[in-house]
């Protein structure tokens, strides 16, 4: 069954604290996508990779990391620098291909305690 | 960058009665337009896309959507709403420079009984 699995579908993180997310797809797509939601703001674009081995910053950048060492997977790093973590965060792949569909995980709301 | 604009952050309809969700584009020479769905706590789903041809596009679920070109303008239909279709929906548009998504602040759609 072919799709997008994200993980955790909840994350918590203390002060100070380095969290990891993961997304993983066997749709064989070359392009993958981090996106955050937050109430009213829609969806804002993090970072993105076209290829493996390669990764554009997005709107929102700042305080995060990302590595795209293997086509199907697109770990998101929230690092301590990033100081208002809190949010929906959703993963999405497609062909890259101009106007092709992106298809979307279910999302990991991570929260800070 | 193109962009898009939702002018509704909330639409309150009585279930039966038609809706229409707003979404302008910034202009460009081609453009490809889409609309997706989200339940809460969940991933997005395509509804339906425009690239060429036919400005009436029809997607799932019984919506359907306007290209206009003249008022840069890509709007949301249905002729009768159920209480299922109680989501958020986001207009989005490809941006050919990053070869990603930009979505608009979304739209929360109420149907009431």
């Amino acid at each position: 069954d072919g799709g997008i699995t994200q993980s955790p579908k909840y994350l918590f993180r203390k002060e100070g604290q380095n969290v990891t997310l993961s997304c993983e797809q066997n749709l064989n797509h070359d392009a993958m996508y981090w996106y955050r939601q937050d109430p009213g703001q829609g969806l804002r674009l993090i970072y993105y990779s076209q290829i493996v081995n390669d990764f554009q910053k997005g709107d929102i950048a700042e305080g995060y990391s990302v590595s795209r060492e293997k086509k199907e997977s697109f770990p998101l790093t929230v690092t301590s620098a990033q100081k208002n973590p809190t949010a929906f965060y959703l993963c999405a792949s497609s062909t890259g291909h101009r106007g092709e569909t992106q298809y979307f995980g279910p999302g990991t709301r991570l929260l800070v305690l | 960058a193109q962009s898009v604009t939702q002018l509704d952050s909330q639409v309150p309809v009585f279930e039966e009665a038609p809706v229409e969700l707003r979404c302008n584009y910034s202009s460009s020479v081609s453009v490809y337009l889409f609309w997706y769905v989200q339940y809460p706590n969940q991933g997005l789903q395509l509804l339906l896309k425009y690239l060429s041809g036919s400005t009436l596009v029809k997607g799932i679920n019984g919506f359907e959507a306007e290209f206009n070109k003249s008022q840069t303008s890509f709007h949301l239909r249905k002729p009768s709403v159920h209480i299922s279709d109680t989501a958020e929906y986001f207009c989005a548009v490809w941006d050919t420079g990053r070869r990603a998504l930009t979505f608009g602040s979304g739209t929360r759609l109420q149907v009431q009984p």
